[in-house]
This record gives C-alpha cells, sequence and structure tokens, in this order.
C-alpha cells in the first residue's frame, strides 16, 4: 500500500524567504514521487518527479526536492519565494498504476 | 501541444439530474484519470483507464458514478442522480504511460448541484 503525509495545511512565508513544504510517504516497493502546484481554478501542474535516479531533484520555478529513504521523505523547498509562489502544493507517491495524493499544503506568500 | 481539455468548464445542476463531464487527453496517451476534488480536500481517485484494458473503477463511490472512454481517446464521466455531496472539481489527467510517469492535467470542471 502506498500513502503520502503532508506537513502543515497551510504555511505562510515571508517573499525573500526560503520555502519548506514538508512530504513523506510509505510505499511497499521503491517509489516514484512528484510534486504538482496548483493555481486558483486550473489543473495541476507538474513541478518535479523523482524517479530513483539523483536523490536531489530539481524542478521547475526554482524548486527543488531531495529523496531520503532513510527518513521517507521527499520535502519541497525554494531558497527564496516570490509572490507569485502562492498557490496549492500536491505531493504524490506512486509505486503501482494510480498515484497518491497527499491533501495539499497552502502556500502564502506575504509581502 | 494541446494539453489536456474538459467540458464544461463549469456545470450547474439541479438535484437529482444527470451529468455528463468530457474530457480529451493528450493525444498518444494511454493512460487516462479521473479525480474529485472538494473545496479543502485533496484529490480523490474516481477512475482510471489504461489501452485496452478494464478500467480500475475502485474508487467511484456509488453506483451512480460511471466513466467510459471512446477509441482509447476522449473519455466521459457520468454521474446520475446527482446529490449535493456531489458537488466538486473533477479532474482528469492522462500519462503517456501507467506507473512512474507524471500526469497531464486538464483545467476541471466545476459542478455545482442545487
Amino acid at each position: 500500500a502506498q500513502s503520502v503525509t503532508q506537513l502543515g495545511s497551510h504555511v505562510s512565508v515571508s517573499e525573500g524567504a526560503l520555502v519548506l513544504l514538508r512530504c513523506n510517504y510509505s510505499s511497499s516497493v521503491p517509489p516514484y514521487l512528484f510534486w504538482y502546484v496548483q493555481y486558483p481554478n486550473q489543473g495541476l501542474q507538474l513541478l518535479l518527479k523523482y524517479t530513483s535516479a539523483a536523490t536531489l531533484v530539481k524542478g521547475i520555478n526554482g524548486f527543488e526536492a531531495e529523496f531520503k529513504k532513510s527518513e521517507t521523505s521527499f520535502h519541497l523547498t525554494k531558497p527564496s519565494a516570490h509572490m507569485s509562489d502562492a498557490a496549492e502544493y500536491f505531493c504524490a507517491v506512486s509505486d503501482r498504476v494510480v498515484p497518491t495524493f497527499g491533501r495539499g499544503t497552502s502556500l502564502i506568500v506575504h509581502p | 501541444g494541446a494539453g489536456v481539455s474538459q467540458s464544461p468548464s463549469n456545470k450547474v445542476t439541479e438535484k437529482g439530474k444527470d451529468v455528463e463531464l468530457r474530457c480529451d487527453p493528450i493525444s498518444g496517451h494511454t493512460a487516462l484519470y479521473w479525480y474529485r476534488q472538494s473545496l479543502g480536500q485533496g484529490l480523490e481517485f474516481l477512475i482510471y483507464f489504461q489501452g485496452n484494458s478494464a478500467p480500475d473503477k475502485s474508487g467511484l463511490p456509488s453506483d451512480r458514478f460511471s466513466a467510459e472512454r471512446t477509441g482509447g481517446s476522449v473519455s466521459t464521466l457520468t454521474i446520475q442522480r446527482t446529490q449535493q455531496e456531489d458537488s466538486a472539481v473533477y479532474l482528469c489527467a492522462s500519462s503517456p504511460r501507467q506507473g512512474g510517469f507524471e500526469q497531464y492535467f486538464g483545467p476541471g470542471t466545476r459542478l455545482t448541484v442545487t
């Protein structure tokens, strides 16, 4: 069975501050891991994915995530938040055909 | 190229009516998924199609929900006798293959049942 836990339904940061969105997963086999972003009234867009190559994955818009097997984590980070980063972020795990999504974390960026 | 498209973008219906939601996946993508997203909730898996295989219907919440995919391309999600709790955004996604490949999402259909 696979599952995803995103810690914190809301994360608030100031513009220019570090962004850290947490994701822990459970999987019976080496997983594929994804981060998606959803802007208001839009579908989800892939930010980055881990597929057993490099453990540090770089994505679009300056985001990156590190796969840590020992911690079963795949946290998403960005060194400096921008106002345009305000959105809903979803972590997903796939060890079979249908990915499982976390409940999402809403990122709020203050000027 | 063209992404995943969904229609209508918004649908308001009366309780008890049937509705059909349409999804046009990216050409050549063999996998197609339907999800439901309620306010403040994550994505609830509904149904999955892969090529010509029998669909995985394990996520459908009741027998009022059904979906089909014609010719391995366009998919229609049908909700019969709609209830107020069916109000949500219905998202469709397609993928080149199953498993470790990322999904490409459509903009969703916002369904409101009055």
